[in-house]
């Protein structure tokens, strides 16, 4: 079955620093990869959707990449600030009875010091 | 405003005692999920409905139901809850495609 790894290790940086996180899966690649923002004790909030034909996305400061080849998905916050500081899900599709379902990873958890 | 709502947001129940967790939807979504997150681990897919289409994830205890009576609720059934069924639970509602999920807040749960 489908496997999502983040790095368990939290990240810390400096405000005004680029912020990357790593999202690996295990399986076959999937159609859609979900980048999520969850803070301490709320649900998950989207960010991010990029397809598999598209390599790159951007959003205000963020920015995702997708490389099929590497099974591979970068999460990157530009001049990161003290807000930004979360737990950072990858999610993607994965094939279920009637369509489909999206799961998740663990997580990275991003400090961002001022 | 909101658009995902769980209540109550903490519930505490005895070890044993049946308890159920509540989820409504003001965007008329089709698809709902229940997931379950403990402390630094992904959320876990128990279930999730495509309109009454229910679809049991194969390692989902049997402890644990869920029932859709209609679009914009859902509910959670913890039969016989045990000490490792203390987690966070979140409800989700997806448009069916390959589209964003909306979260509720979740609802802690504390079994004693």
């Amino acid at each position: 079955s489908q496997k999502i790894e983040q790095n368990s290790e939290a990240l810390n940086i400096q405000e005004g620093k680029t912020a990357t996180l790593t999202c690996n899966y295990t399986n076959y690649s999937p159609a859609y990869l979900q980048w999520y923002r969850q803070d301490p004790g709320r649900g998950p909030v989207f960010l991010l959707l990029i397809r598999e034909n598209e390599k790159e996305k951007r959003k205000e400061r963020l920015k995702v990449t997708f490389d099929t080849t590497l099974k591979q998905s970068l999460f990157h916050i530009t001049a990161s600030q003290p807000a930004d500081s979360a737990t950072y899900l990858c999610a993607l599709d994965a094939p279920s009875t009637g369509g489909f379902k999206t799961i998740f990873g663990a997580g990275t958890r991003l400090f961002v010091k001022a | 405003d909101a658009m995902v709502i769980q209540n109550p947001r903490y519930q505490v129940t005895q070890f044993g005692k049946p308890v159920t967790l509540s989820c409504s939807q003001t965007l008329n979504h089709n698809v709902m999920y229940w997931y379950q997150q403990k402390s630094s681990q992904a959320p876990k897919l128990l279930f999730h409905y495509y309109d009454k289409d229910f679809n049991n994830e194969a390692d989902t205890p049997d402890n644990f139901q869920s029932r859709r009576p209609n679009t914009s609720f859902c509910f959670l059934d913890i039969r016989s809850p045990g000490l490792g069924d203390a987690a966070m639970y979140l409800c989700a509602t997806g448009s069916g495609g390959h589209e964003k999920l909306f979260f509720g807040s979740g609802t802690q749960l504390s079994v004693l």
